[in-house]
């Protein structure tokens, strides 16, 4: 079953803009964390944010935000004021249970995004 | 600091032959994971380990395996290449489960012919 999902296989955003990218997931596990990854043509893989299922506030890292909505089992990923360098494949994820249970990630199919100057 | 270290980053293989991909990590992650990524498509988790000397399987484990026989090094084995097995190949390893940040190496390419 599909666990994670990433409906946008991509989106074209004008520079300065604010771009929401979505993520849902499902699980039956009251403890998970879910990530962003950001994938530039150079390929590397790029953490760029953390939610953890308990965690009460939003998590927030310079120009990246994640709106999380814990009941509609979202996990959306904002990037404000939009600059040409965010142009990239950016990867939801997530990780279910605690402690040594808490091994595998997996990853949703992606959003290429493109920003326009 | 060299982080996530793949080896090699490029291979070309007939079917039939077989290899092994290297991932080191100098971080003291308990932790270590393969994924593979097909053109256009996220990471699935191939296999993973919690520990030295433990291995399991993730999403898509047939044709491959690993070992775990040092904590800094997991070895991605393919015994008979197929083409279905061409793609990008990424170690990652993380220090523990639950928030801990996952850390990627480069990307291993290897083609199947």
């Amino acid at each position: 079953a599909q666990k994670i999902t990433q409906t946008q296989p991509g989106m074209f955003v004008q520079e300065k803009e604010a771009v929401t990218l979505d993520c849902t997931y499902d699980t039956s596990d009251p403890s998970y964390g879910l990530f962003w990854y950001k994938q530039p043509s150079s390929g590397e893989m790029i953490f760029l944010i953390y939610q953890g299922s308990y965690d009460q506030q939003n998590a927030t890292e310079g120009r990246y935000s994640l709106n999380f909505q814990k009941a509609r089992k979202s996990a959306n990923l904002v990037i404000s004021a939009s600059q040409l360098g965010d142009s990239a494949m950016y990867f939801c994820a997530m990780r279910e249970g605690r402690g040594s249970s808490a091994s595998k990630i997996i990853f949703g199919s992606g959003t290429r995004l493109s920003i326009r100057p | 600091n060299a982080g996530v270290t793949q080896t090699p980053k490029f291979r070309v293989l007939k079917t039939g032959q077989s290899m092994t991909l290297l991932c080191a990590q100098d971080m003291n992650h308990e932790y270590m994971y393969w994924y593979r990524q097909d053109p256009g498509m996220g990471l699935r988790l191939i296999h993973y380990s919690v520990g030295e000397g433990t291995t399991a399987k993730g999403e898509v484990p047939d044709g491959y395996n690993v070992s775990r026989l040092k904590k800094q090094n997991f070895l991605l084995g393919l015994e008979s290449a197929a083409p279905s097995q061409t793609s990008v190949y990424f170690c990652a390893s993380s220090y523990g489960g639950a928030g801990n940040t996952i850390y990627f190496g480069e990307g291993s390419w290897l083609t199947v012919v």
